[in-house]
C-alpha cells in the first residue's frame, strides 16, 4: 500500500465549478500535512498547510481528519489559472512524502 | 520568485562525466533536501541534511554524492550516471526541528544523461 494516496486524475471542470480532492495517508504518526501545486515542468509550490481544525485561504479550503487519516482540498469558483497538478504532502519527522498528484484542468 | 536557487537549470552529461548540481538558500533554513522527479511522477526523496549533517539517505546509489559545505549551500555530485538517471532534480529547504515547516523548492535542474 502506498504511504500517501490521492484521487486519480485528471479532473476536467468548467470555470466557476467547485472541485474537491482527497488524499489518504497510511502512517498514523504523520505530523503535518500540506498541499502543493505543480505546473508543467516547474517546481512544486506550497499552496497551503493543513491544520487540524481546517483552514481556508481565499477560494481554497483544506481539511484534516486524523481519525480516518485523510486530507482534503476544496477549490471554489475555479479559474483557468488553477489548472495544475495538486500534490498532497505528509511529514513524518525529517522526511516528507508526496502523493502521486491529481491533475486539474479547468476549461473555459 | 523562488528563494532557493539551483544551478544549472539544464545539464546534459555523458555517462563518464563528473558534474555537480548546486543549491543555495538564504532563508535561514537549517534543513536541506534533494529530490528526484521523473515525468508524470511525484518527487522522490533522495537526501536530507539537518544542521549540515546528513540525516536521511534513501538508499540512493553511490554515483550520487551529496555535500553540504555550510548552512546555505547544498551540492549534489554526479559521477558515472546512467540514462535512467535523467530527471528533474529539486533542491528544497525548510526550518529544522519544526514539525510544521513546509518545504520551499528551487526551480530544479533538468538533467539529461546521454
Amino acid at each position: 500500500r502506498k504511504e500517501v494516496e490521492q484521487d486519480p486524475g485528471p479532473f476536467n471542470v468548467p470555470e466557476g465549478a467547485t472541485v474537491a480532492f482527497n488524499c489518504t495517508y497510511s502512517n498514523s504518526a504523520s505530523q503535518s500535512f500540506f498541499w502543493y501545486r505543480q505546473d508543467c515542468r516547474k517546481e512544486p509550490k506550497l499552496l497551503m498547510s493543513v491544520y487540524s481544525s481546517g483552514n481556508e485561504d481565499g477560494r481554497f479550503t483544506a481539511q484534516l481528519n486524523r481519525a480516518s487519516q485523510y486530507i482534503s482540498l476544496l477549490i471554489r469558483d475555479s479559474k483557468l489559472s488553477d489548472s495544475a497538478t495538486y500534490l498532497c504532502v505528509v511529514r513524518e519527522g525529517r522526511a516528507l512524502t508526496f502523493g502521486s498528484g491529481t491533475r486539474l484542468q479547468v476549461q473555459p | 520568485d523562488t528563494e532557493v536557487t539551483q544551478t544549472p537549470k539544464h545539464l546534459v552529461m555523458g555517462m563518464t562525466n563528473k558534474k555537480s548540481l548546486k543549491c543555495e538558500q538564504h532563508m535561514g533554513h537549517r534543513a536541506m533536501y534533494w529530490y528526484k522527479q521523473k515525468a508524470k511522477k511525484p518527487p522522490e526523496l533522495m537526501f536530507v541534511y539537518s544542521y549540515e549533517k546528513l540525516s536521511i539517505n534513501e538508499s540512493v546509489p553511490s554515483r550520487f554524492s551529496p555535500e553540504c559545505p555550510n548552512s546555505s549551500l547544498l551540492n549534489l555530485h554526479l559521477h558515472a550516471l546512467q540514462p535512467e538517471d535523467s530527471a528533474l532534480y529539486l533542491c528544497a529547504s525548510s526550518q529544522a526541528g519544526t514539525e510544521n515547516s513546509p518545504l520551499h523548492f528551487g526551480n530544479g535542474t533538468r538533467l539529461t544523461v546521454t
